[in-house]
């Protein structure tokens, strides 16, 4: 595998479920991000780890709840969702912050409806 | 504070017409510049970047010139092909920042 991965391609979900968006990267990075893509809205940036620290966090409801336990994986956890958070999930690698001008790689993204 | 402004489209053109994107960015200091390229059903790919005041970046027959004099970074591309069409992303960041800031997308059709 090489660049940004990210597992699963699709997913439907009830309100009520639980379940989890997966990225891995096999750059070498050490920052991450989440990104929301809506149909017609912005790219929304929504946590940023550096070296597995959560350095930004844009007022994100806590049924988002990101996780990374290493500096090549990133996790999203869903809970009890709203069909507003229908959207593509983006995760992005970079090499750090201090390392100057640092382009962001992503992933093909998660597709997510929420009935 | 930073932000980005692109064109709102959708761009439809016909095949070997020229392209051009505009980009204007705000930025409270030295920024470098990027075009993002997302083709369906995919994420984002870098396309092309310029670091300092009148950089060229070019990939794949796009150009875009950092003008700091007009906070412009305009995409151009002499003649498009169907396999253009994706929606085209304008973004900055700072140095030792890990923030970008995107621009809210152009979407370009190129009819054959």
């Amino acid at each position: 595998e090489t660049g940004v991965t990210q597992t699963p391609r699709h997913l439907v979900m009830g309100m009520t479920n639980k379940k989890s968006l997966k990225c891995e990267q096999h750059l070498g990075h050490n920052a991450m991000y989440w990104y929301k893509q809506s149909a017609k809205k912005p790219l929304e940036l929504m946590f940023v780890y550096s070296l597995e620290e959560r350095v930004e966090n844009n007022s994100v409801p806590s049924r988002f709840s990101p996780e990374c336990p290493n500096s090549s994986h990133l996790f999203l956890h869903l809970h009890t969702l709203q069909p507003e958070d229908s959207a593509l999930y983006l995760c992005a690698s970079s090499r750090d912050r201090t390392s100057g001008y640092n382009e962001q790689f992503f992933g093909p993204g998660t597709r997510l409806t929420v009935l | 504070g930073n932000s980005v402004t692109q064109m709102e489209g959708p761009v439809t053109l016909s095949e070997e017409a020229f392209l051009t994107i505009n980009c204007t960015y705000t930025a409270t200091g030295y920024p470098s510049l990027f075009w993002y390229v997302q083709y369906p059903g995919e994420g984002l790919q870098l396309l092309l970047k310029a670091t300092k005041a009148d950089d060229k970046g070019s990939n794949k027959g796009f150009e875009a010139t950092y003008r700091k004099e007009t906070t412009s970074f305009h995409l151009e591309k002499g003649s498009v092909q169907v396999s253009d069409s994706a929606v085209y992303f304008c973004a900055l960041t700072e140095y030792n920042f890990n923030k970008f800031y995107f621009g809210s997308g152009t979407k370009l059709n190129v009819k054959p």
